[in-house]
């Protein structure tokens, strides 16, 4: 089946520093990646959704300019999280899709701790 | 609002016998839905899928039944094993603004006893 990478697994940073989270589809082309968070005992809540080559479109109340994506090729999506607050501190997870109305794959998750 | 619900938070259930996980939805331009496994510390894995133009799809010991009447899918898993046990998440997909979202339910956290 599809794999789909996600670096690092598990981040601590302190409070104001800024973290880059990479998603990678490692034996197909994503031309469409979405990046979710998961709370704890809550659901997985979709962030944004990033098409190759073009700006990513964010969920309401999401913070575009907290949350920066970049799609920059068919395998490769990157979410950094911007100066960066312990309320920050959560579960990304990162899914991609190779066409439209097909499963979506998803990434192991990235744990983020912001001290 | 809560468009995907999994209104049981666990089951547990004995080896061999039929795990029913239940989901409701309440958006009617929901046209797909899927079942995601998720151990802790990791991504949901694909389980299986059906399309709001069919009732039952099946895999293995997976079957999933749409029941669109009354906005309701489930799934079966028979015969139940150990590993099995995790949470398992419904979601539901449509499309909005020419971009095709999914929903996720809460997750229902499932345990097959030996």
């Amino acid at each position: 089946g599809a794999v789909v990478s996600q670096h690092p697994s598990r981040v601590i940073c302190k409070s104001g520093t800024s973290v880059k989270i990479e998603c990678r589809s490692l034996d197909f082309q994503a031309t469409t990646m979405f990046w979710y968070r998961q709370f704890p005992k809550k659901s997985l809540m979709l962030m944004a959704t990033s098409n190759e080559g073009s700006k990513a479109t964010y969920e309401q109340g999401v913070e575009k300019d907290k949350f920066l994506i970049n799609h920059a090729s068919l395998t490769l999506s990157t979410l950094t999280v911007t100066s960066a607050h312990p309320e920050d501190s959560s579960f990304y997870i990162c899914s991609a899709r190779d066409r439209p109305r097909y499963e979506q794959y998803f990434g192991p998750g990235t744990r983020l701790t912001v001290t | 609002d809560q468009q995907v619900k999994q209104n049981s938070p666990s089951l547990s259930v004995q080896e061999g016998r039929i795990s029913i996980l239940n989901c409701d939805y309440t958006n009617s331009m929901f046209d797909y839905f899927l079942w995601y496994k998720k151990y802790p510390a990791e991504g949901p894995t694909f389980l299986i899928s059906i399309s709001s133009i069919k009732d039952k799809n099946e895999d293995g010991r997976f079957t999933v039944f749409l029941n669109k009447s009354a906005k309701h899918l489930s799934l079966h898993i028979v015969p139940s094993q150990p590993g099995d046990s995790a949470v398992y998440f419904c979601a539901a997909s449509y499309t909005q603004g020419g971009s095709e979202k999914l929903v996720f339910g809460k997750g229902m956290k499932l345990t097959v006893n030996p």
